[in-house]
């Protein structure tokens, strides 16, 4: 299994600044992901962190807005910059355990982002 | 592009009785997770399905992978208050390693 924390747990943010999250797992896991979360809706893929290389975003997603670290296995951080209201959200960091081809994917507790 | 369809968006149930939410996608799929998640919580991995036709059970659970890989389902017994919570299908293709989430069930069970 994998624990995995987040911090912030959450933060009211003015629009125009930029809040960094950082995840930190227990393990070291090779794949590791930042999802979007709105309320009451389903998970979408930002990005996958690559460990010591430029992550991969998903459509829609784009660096400038969202860069990403990873300068170990253990740890990464997900920047969201210049922030907009439409930027309120919940943002997850999920890690899947290596091994196929059965997989588990865990995720952390979230950072509840509210951008006024 | 790739898209995990999950219905229905909502079931209120009374307690003791069945539930079941539905996924499917338009391609095959190279396996299905379900996960749960509890209100204000974070999505819980539950199962991963692999094998054509499987079926697997957790309790009162039950989830099944279609003979063609492309739809699945997840079916509870006698719900209690407990299983409360959104449930979520997640595909994942072959060649790739990221998970398509569907939209989620979600469940509300009345004591």
């Amino acid at each position: 299994s994998a624990v995995i924390s987040q911090k912030p747990s959450r933060d009211i943010c003015q629009r125009g600044t930029s809040l960094t999250i950082q995840c930190q797992v227990d393990s070291q896991v090779t794949m590791m992901f930042w999802y979007r979360q709105q309320p009451g809706q389903s998970l979408t893929l930002i990005a996958t962190a690559n460990q010591g290389s430029e992550a991969t975003y998903e459509s829609g997603f784009v660096i400038d807005k969202f860069p990403i670290s990873r300068p170990n296995l253990t740890f990464s951080t997900l920047t969201v910059s210049n922030m907009s209201p439409e930027d309120s959200s919940i943002y997850l960091c999920s890690v899947r355990t290596s091994g196929r081809p059965i997989v588990t994917q865990y995720f952390g507790p979230g950072t509840r982002l509210l951008v006024l | 592009g790739q898209q995990v369809m999950q219905i229905p968006q909502y079931q209120h149930v009374q307690e003791g009785e069945d539930f079941t939410t539905y996924c499917n996608s338009s391609t095959t799929l190279s396996n299905i997770q379900w996960y749960k998640q509890r209100p204000g919580g974070h999505p819980v991995f539950l199962i991963q399905l692999v094998k054509s036709g499987e079926v697997k059970k957790q309790k009162r659970l039950t989830f099944q992978f279609g003979e063609a890989k492309k739809n699945s389902s997840l079916h509870i017994t006698a719900t209690q208050t407990t299983d409360v919570g959104t449930y979520f299908c997640a595909g994942e293709y072959t060649g790739g390693f990221k998970t398509i989430f569907g939209a989620g069930t979600r469940l509300f069970v009345k004591a």
